[in-house]
Order: structure tokens, then sequence, then C-alpha cells
């Protein structure tokens, strides 16, 4: 599975947009972008996915580039409870889970 | 439905016991997928079984070995534990393992080895 890379830390106003990027400028055409956030020592929490196409859902929007190197989580109106760590990762189409690489993913702080 | 479900969710032992987990996956999954979770590693992959077989094994000893039951729920356990196994173990369950599904994971048994 391709890698991603992602900044390790930022901050967002309470009711502002939050944009997260992520770079995987080596994903593969088979390949899904998935989102997944972790609030302190909780399991992480499925956030969306996506292929070519953006997604929408009700928790977020996914805006993946038309070159497929790149995407961004948009958090609509960041909320203190969206505080977490997201990891953006890539998995191939595969019959398996097993390879996923979650990394550090991004610090995400909301404040008031 | 019922989200995955997790036993015990936090668990103390001592160097040398072992241990076993378990984990419920969503009703209808048949993709169970074990991770540990440290500070220092961050999330690692375990094992993953589908349908009663394991399909996938992370670089993990011996020690560490894992069970899917025909209604899907999972085991893992740890022999022989050792410091550095205090960790939050994660389950995940998909329903399939297509591409484009999606897996979620449970709250994590959070064990601690002393």
């Amino acid at each position: 599975d391709a890698k991603t890379t992602q900044p390790p830390s930022m901050d967002c106003a309470e009711g502002r947009a939050a944009n997260l990027p992520c770079n995987h400028s080596t994903i593969s055409g088979n390949e899904y972008v998935y989102w997944y956030r972790q609030i302190h020592s909780q399991g992480p929490q499925y956030i969306i996915h996506g292929l070519k196409n953006n997604e929408t859902n009700e928790m977020a929007s996914l805006i993946i580039t038309e070159d497929r190197k790149s995407s961004t989580l948009i958090l609509p109106h960041a909320t203190l409870r969206d505080t977490a760590v997201y990891y953006c990762i890539v998995r191939v189409t595969t019959d398996s889970w097993g390879k996923l690489q979650f990394g550090a993913g991004t610090q995400v702080v909301v404040t008031p | 439905k019922a989200g995955v479900t997790q036993t015990p969710r936090y668990l103390i032992k001592t160097r040398g016991q072992q241990v076993t987990l378990s984990c419920s996956p969503i009703s209808g999954h048949r993709s169970v997928s074990w991770y540990q979770q440290t500070p220092g590693q961050g999330l690692q992959f375990l094992f993953e079984y589908f349908s009663e077989t394991q399909r996938n094994k992370g670089n993990f000893p011996g020690r560490f070995s894992g069970r899917q039951f025909s209604n899907s729920r999972s085991e893992m356990n740890v022999s022989t534990l050792e410091l550095g196994d205090s960790a939050l173990y994660l389950c995940a369950s998909s329903s399939t393992l297509a591409g484009g599904e999606t897996q979620y994971f449970g709250p994590g048994t959070r064990l601690l080895v002393l």
C-alpha cells in the first residue's frame, strides 16, 4: 500500500472549517483513501473514504485531487469534540486489511 | 447495529503470565483484525481473520496468537507476557475484505504488564 504524509499537528478555531491535507503521491489506481480519527485512548473512528470522486457524509467531506496524489479532509464546522489524531491511509483493493499503515497522523486541536 | 465490542476493557497482568482478549464484531461482519497500539510504535497490525481462517499476520513473535470462531467472534492470546506487551489492543471488523469496504474499530482493551 502507498504511504501517506500528513502534517504532525494543526490548530482550528471552534466553528470554523478544518482542512486536513494528506499527500499520497505513490497511490495506485486501485487504492482507496480512508480517513480515521482517534480521540485519546479510544478506538479509531471511521470518518470517510473515497477512490476518485469527492465524497461527503454527515461527518466530513473528502476532496481528492484529479491526479489522486493528495487529498483533503474537511470538517465543515469544527467543535471541541473534533480534537483528535486524524489518520489518512490508503488501501489496495485486495483481499486483506492487513497491510494498512496508520502512520503518525495529524493531531488536531480545536480551540474555543 | 451494535458496534464492535471488546472484553475486558482493562487488564493488569504480571510478567510471565498469559492473557486472552475477546472481540465480538458487528453483526454480519466476517472479517476481524487485531492491532497493538503503543506510544512508541503507534498502531501495528497483529493478524486478520476471515471466516475462521487467518488471512494475514503482522511481524509479531509467536507468543501472539489468535483465532476466530464460527460466529465470527475472535480471541487473541499472548503467552509469557513481557513488560513491552503493555499496550492498547484494538479489534476491528468489516463485512468483507473487498476494496471500498469499511473497517470499524472497537474501544480496545488496555493491558498493563507489571
